[in-house]
């Protein structure tokens, strides 16, 4: 196990365009985030799933964007239709529910949208 | 509302320095506190948390609920703590949503 992964580490897509990110965990780690991170700003709380279950969305989730977390293995997240406020480092990030309950972060899909 | 204030975005000192990094939050219920750092190409990652009240790399941070601070500090940098450094509170009860402030790049000169 390598830690959190991400892909693809970079998308440039045309305004308009669908664009999806995949997260994989750490594998023995049932709960999984999303943020996301502009130039100058620290990361943004997006979303969380614990399992397969998605227990909260922050408002900053349009209704473009979608995240989906299937087997409660693998994540993806899509937005639909980017625009160009869209472009920005989506970081995914994993910790177990219990216990140290620490976020262990991914290096992020960057995200241009031209 | 909960919020998370780093004032400095640079801050430059030389090797062998004392370093602060400022933090100050505001949050209604009991705070947890967390320093996470970004090494140049590398991920985002956890430095220390306030619960853990332990050193780390030389670096210590005291939670002041008074001042509502989580100064991040170390007595001699070191080039190798150049980096981009993060405050962030836990909120939202058991879970780990954070809010992180905006950082502050920390350049050690030789």
């Amino acid at each position: 196990d390598t830690g959190v992964s991400q892909d693809p580490r970079h998308k440039i897509t045309k305004r308009g365009q669908n664009v999806t990110f995949r997260c994989d965990p750490i594998s023995e780690h049932n709960r999984l985030y999303w943020y996301r991170q502009t130039l100058g700003q620290g990361p943004e709380f997006l979303t969380y799933f614990q399992n397969e279950a998605q227990l909260e969305k922050s408002r900053l989730l349009s209704d473009r964007f979608s995240a989906e977390r299937p087997k409660g293995s693998f994540s993806t997240l899509e937005i639909q239709r980017t625009e160009q406020g869209d472009s920005a480092m989506y970081l995914c990030a994993s910790s177990l529910a219990v216990g140290a309950n620490v976020l262990t972060f991914g290096a992020g899909s960057r995200l241009t949208v031209l | 509302a909960q919020r998370v204030t780093q004032p400095e975005k640079l801050l430059s000192v030389f090797k062998g320095a004392p370093v602060e990094l400022k933090c100050n939050y505001s949050y209604s219920g009991s705070p947890e506190l967390f320093w996470y750092v970004q090494y140049s190409r590398q991920r985002l990652q956890l430095l220390l948390r306030h619960i853990s009240r332990e050193s780390i790399k030389g670096f210590t941070a005291d939670l002041n609920k008074g001042e509502t601070s989580f100064h991040l500090k170390k007595p001699f940098a070191q080039e190798e703590d150049s980096a981009m450094y993060y405050c962030a509170l836990r909120y939202g009860g058991a879970t780990n949503k954070l809010i992180f402030g905006t950082g502050t790049l920390l350049a050690v000169q030789p």
